[in-house]
């Protein structure tokens, strides 16, 4: 069975660019479409995008001119970088895929929670 | 502000059956499958309720999703109190190029 863990630095400075890390154990990474998801404090899930391995990649609309995804086979890894974060950034970010279809999402790690401060 | 639009919260006695509605358009809901999504307090998101009316394996026949127009619902009968949890719809959006939108969230509270 596939699982997946974040990993980040935590805090963020506000402009700087958030760089998050999800490895991936039990499958290789080029069997699925990766997610990010996160969750802003007490609020909802906001998708950010997805990316398979042959680098196809599909963002959201609201963060795409932030937002860039990468694929490293060899590491089973699968990357996040946000550009220019602010305060709004500050979230909870899941990495998750799925079996089934691109948006459906049945494997989540456990979240990286991410602050943007100075 | 949402794509989806959920109700903040619901509540129920246990035993008894809610619904928590999930309302959309014609480019989300009204042309795409519905997914439903649980997240217990502290806890990742798990998936609940796949392609509109599906189960994924271990959940209960008590939860039950389904769809009319641009509109879905997830039903939870027999309430138990470790029902109690947040809950997530989320649909593929076909607008600017596509992609994934959720619900806001509904706060489920068992009495």
């Amino acid at each position: 069975q596939v699982q997946v863990q974040e990993s980040g630095p935590g805090v963020v400075k506000p402009s700087e660019t958030l760089s998050l890390t999800c490895t991936v154990s039990g499958d290789s990474i080029t069997n699925y479409y990766w997610s990010w998801i996160r969750q802003s404090p007490g609020k909802g899930l906001e998708w950010i995008g997805y990316m398979y391995h042959s680098g196809t990649t599909n963002y959201n609309p609201s963060l795409k001119s932030r937002v860039t995804m990468s694929i490293d086979t060899s590491k089973n890894q699968f990357s996040l970088r946000l550009s220019s974060v602010t305060a709004a950034d500050t979230a909870v970010f899941y990495c998750a895929t799925g079996s089934r279809q691109v948006d459906v999402f049945d494997i989540w790690g456990q979240g990286t929670t991410v602050s943007v401060s100075s | 502000q949402s794509v989806l639009s959920q109700p903040p919260s619901v509540s129920g006695t246990p035993g008894q059956r809610v619904t928590i509605s999930c309302s959309g358009g014609f480019s989300n809901i009204g042309s795409n499958a519905v997914h439903w999504y649980q997240q217990l307090p502290g806890m990742a998101p798990k998936l609940l309720i796949y392609s509109t009316s599906y189960r994924p394996s271990g959940v209960p026949d008590r939860i039950s999703g389904s769809k009319s127009g641009t509109s879905a619902s997830l039903a939870i009968s027999g309430l138990q109190s470790e029902d109690e949890a947040d809950y997530y719809c989320a649909a593929w959006d076909d607008s600017l190029k596509g992609h994934v939108v959720f619900g806001g969230g509904t706060k489920l509270t068992v009495l």
